[in-house]
Formats: structure tokens, sequence, C-alpha cells
């Protein structure tokens, strides 16, 4: 059975801080990682991370996958109060039909002014 | 640009009764999919579908059906609500051409249902 675990569950820093978010995982034959953020709805993707890209970089956010020990981080330089969100990790595996993922739990990230 | 469209938004239910999540998207997307969210377990796969016509079982398919009768289209049953299907239900959907997947889900805004 796939697994995705997230950490730290929540997290709260001032505006300016960087943080670091982690997502370790267990999948057979994995194809990718993605991260996601959710503010109060909808979910919004932002990287997908593969055996041929282990790194990606959008603005302040950042993020790398080390398939060996199986973990990926995001980082957020400079935070905002506008990333308070629910970031959420999640793995597809080899095989199985595009867009079906196992999700994390997810961090919930609160940026105070 | 509608994007994803689910409805309703929210419902209460009581047990045993029965409904219907409809899910449309614009985007002509080949894939649609419904997730469940609950606090502390992250988003689970319901059900979903690779194309008009076709669904499959995701990870907690029990006690919900789906049909795809048309590409834009999505629909999720509950034919006899329990207060275990008290969620938040998503549905997403993606595409992929010539096997090339982008990996990025377009997500609606979410559907609150609580069985009392």
């Amino acid at each position: 059975e796939d697994k995705v675990v997230q950490s730290p569950l929540s997290l709260v820093v001032h505006e300016g801080d960087t943080v670091t978010l982690n997502c370790s995982y267990e999948v057979t034959n994995f194809r990718s990682l993605l991260w996601y953020k959710q503010e109060k709805k909808a979910p919004t993707f932002l990287f997908m991370l593969t055996s041929s890209g282990i790194e990606k970089k959008s603005g302040r956010l950042s993020s790398i996958l080390d398939k060996k020990e199986l973990f990926s981080i995001l980082n957020i330089t400079a935070t905002q109060t506008g990333d308070s969100a629910v970031y959420l990790c999640a793995v597809e595996a080899d095989g199985a039909s595009y867009g079906k993922l196992t999700f994390g739990q997810g961090t919930i990230l609160t940026v105070h002014p | 640009n509608a994007g994803v469209t689910q409805t309703p938004k929210f419902r209460v239910l009581k047990t045993g009764q029965s409904m219907t999540l409809l899910c449309a998207q614009d985007m002509n997307h080949e894939y649609m999919y419904w997730y469940r969210q609950d606090p502390g377990m992250g988003l689970r796969l319901i059900h979903y579908s690779v194309g008009e016509g076709t669904t499959a079982k995701g990870e907690v398919p029990d006690g919900y059906n789906v049909s795809r009768l048309k590409k834009q289209n999505f629909l999720l049953g509950l034919e006899s609500a329990a207060p275990s299907q008290t969620s938040v239900y998503f549905c997403a959907s993606s595409y992929s051409t010539s096997g090339v997947n982008t990996g990025e889900l377009f997500f609606g805004e979410g559907s609150r249902l609580t069985v009392l």
C-alpha cells in the first residue's frame, strides 16, 4: 500500500521567515511526486518531480526530490501572509492511471504579519 | 473560465437518504476523479474515470457509485448515506496526450456533505 507522511503537521512563522516542509513516501514503482497548495477551497498545483526532474523552482518556492531516501522537501523563502495554506504532498505510482494519487495529511502553514 | 464546477456546494442528509453530486468540466479533459477529504487524512480517491463511459474504483469506493455518460460530466452517487460519509468531496480532472502527463489535477471547489 502506498503511503505518504508529511511533517510537520502544522507550522506558525512570521513574514520573512524561511520554511521547509517535509514529505516522505513509500510507493511501489514510483512515477512522480506532486505538491499542491490548498487555501480555502480547491487545491492548486505547485510542482511535479520525477526521476528526470528532481528539482523545481518557481519564485520563492522550490522543491527537491531524493529518490534514494524517498523524501521531498518544499522550501518557501521570504514567506508572506499569502503563503498561509495547507500544503499537500502526493505520489503517483508507475503503471497506475494518471492522476491516481496518494496524498499525505498535509502541513498547515500559518504566516503572521 | 469555469474550469471544474461542483454542485451542490453544501448538503445535509439523513442516514439512509440518497443523493448525487455533479461535477462538470469545460476543459475537454479525458480523466476525472472524485476524492474525499477528511481531517488528518488528506485526500483519498473514491472513483475515477479515464474517459467517457469508463469508471474504476479508487482507494475508498464502498458506499459510492459513479457514472461518466458524457465526457464533461462525472457523477458521484450515494445510494444510502451513512454518517461515515460526512466529508468534503472534491472533483478533479486532468488530461493526458499521447501518454504525456503534466501531473496537474484541476480541482473543483468542493462539496461539503453532512450525514446526520
